[in-house]
């Protein structure tokens, strides 16, 4: 079963709009973290934010925020005032425990933003 | 710039061939992994390796392996090269385990074609 769902796979927004781009995950674990990378058409992966399970505070880091609902498992990205350089592939990703005392990022399929002029 | 080095950028082989991508994580970090990224399968971990030891393995075929180093770099070797390997392959980094808020840091890729 898929752990990260992002089940949009392309969206639209217009330049200096506002967009929410969607990841839901599924762990039986108490303590794990989520995160958000974003990776342009040059293939590069570049980390944006981190949430925490124990966060009780939504993350931001400028424009990029995180709608963290932890009973309903979601952990959408919301990009404010979108600009033409955010268009880009969205990859949200949950650390998982993998034994002993490591851990794995495990990726959703991604969300393939376009920002439009 | 994240600070992880890999090398090289692009790769062009034939079946059944053997290749070696290297990596350089950012300085300090002690905990190196290896991704793969392909259209089908999208974005897979293969393996961690930690101040040397491997620590954990992911979806990491057997004709794969890899090793880290003294002084911190890691490569992955690819043998006995099929079609189904092309692919993106990352490396990234971290400071510890992969614990706590520390994300992993990537490196550009080594984008694999196999003729």
């Amino acid at each position: 079963a898929q752990k990260i769902t992002q089940t949009q796979p392309g969206m639209f927004v217009q330049e200096k709009e506002a967009v929410t781009l969607d990841c839901t995950y599924d762990t039986s674990d108490q303590s794990y973290g989520l995160f958000w990378y974003k990776q342009p058409s040059s293939g590069e992966m570049i980390f944006l934010i981190y949430q925490g399970s124990y966060d009780e505070q939504n993350a931001t880091e400028g424009r990029y925020s995180l709608n963290f609902q932890k009973a309903r498992k979601s952990a959408n990205l919301v990009i404010s005032a979108s600009q033409l350089g955010d268009s880009a592939m969205y990859f949200c990703a949950m650390r998982e425990f993998s034994g002993g005392s490591n851990y794995k990022l495990t990726f959703g399929k991604g969300t393939l933003l376009t920002v439009n002029p | 710039d994240s600070g992880v080095t890999q090398t090289p950028k692009h790769l062009i082989t034939a079946t059944g061939q053997r290749v070696t991508l290297r990596c350089s994580p950012r300085s300090g970090d002690l905990s190196v992994y290896w991704y793969q990224q392909s259209l089908d399968q999208g974005l897979q971990f293969l393996i961690q390796y930690y101040n040397g030891e491997e620590r954990a393995k992911g979806n990491i075929l057997e004709r794969f392996s890899a090793q880290q180093f003294p002084d911190l770099h890691s490569e992955l070797n690819l043998s006995s090269l099929e079609l189904g390997d092309s692919a993106l392959y990352f490396c990234a980094s971290s400071a510890g385990t992969g614990e706590g808020n520390q994300p992993q840091h990537f490196g550009d890729g080594t984008r694999l074609s196999i003729l």
